[in-house]
């Protein structure tokens, strides 16, 4: 079955460190999406990519870097310049380019936590 | 302010009906949709509805959809307790393809 699957579900991070969220997809999207969303809040972009090799800031990258080299995957890297990184990490991918009605498919997140 | 407004919680009762609303801004979206969050998990696309449509309704649930207010409502029928939940409604950006802009959810409680 195609979908879209982050690992890990629960990651530990310790002050000063990067850490890498993974983010797969094999429904051939083009694509891809990362947001963050703290307790009672919604949905805030961090970075987004429409075609491999590519990617944009969205509301909240500062902290964050991404890389798109290939179209199945978009990895999230939370650096120690994030001052505030625990949070609960959506990955998404989507149909780029025409819209259409499909919308976006989500991951199952990533809850990472300061330690 | 944010281009999708939802009010932050409802509470009914097991069996009642649920009502959640939600406001746009950009008059030419193509289509709008409904997702639900459920905890700890990701988000899982209900329903969505195209915006020359009033009204679309899949089994307990009924979108609708006013484009004179720009004004989009989500009702549960016969609303269960595995009914609560996060419940995001989101626009599609003019000229943005297929980006998205979420609404800052709806928390649904249940009660039995």
């Amino acid at each position: 079955d195609g979908g879209i699957t982050q690992s890990p579900k629960y990651l530990f991070r310790k002050e000063g460190q990067n850490v890498t969220l993974s983010c797969e997809q094999n429904l051939n999207h083009d694509a891809m999406y990362w947001y963050r969303q703290d307790p009672g809040q919604g949905l805030r972009l961090i970075y987004y990519s429409q075609i491999v090799n590519d990617f944009q800031k969205g509301d909240i990258a500062e902290g964050y870097s991404v890389s798109r080299e290939k179209k199945e995957s978009f990895p999230l890297t939370v650096t120690s310049a994030q001052k505030n990184p625990t949070a609960f990490y959506l990955c998404a991918s989507s149909i780029a380019g025409q819209k259409s009605f499909y919308g976006y498919t989500f991951g199952s997140g990533t809850r990472l936590t300061v330690v | 302010g944010e281009d999708v407004e939802q009010s932050l919680f409802l509470s009914v009762r097991e069996g009642d009906s649920s009502v959640i609303n939600c406001t746009y801004t950009d008059s030419s979206s193509t289509y709008l949709y409904w997702y639900k969050q459920e905890p700890g998990a990701g988000l899982q696309l209900l329903t969505y509805i195209f915006s020359n449509m009033d009204m679309k309704q899949d089994q307990r649930l009924t979108v609708l959809l006013n484009k004179k207010d720009k004004h989009l409502s989500l009702r549960i029928a016969d609303t269960q307790t595995g009914d609560s939940a996060i419940y995001f409604c989101a626009e599609t950006k003019n000229n943005a393809g297929n980006m998205l802009t979420f609404g800052g959810g709806t928390r649904l409680m249940v009660k039995p």
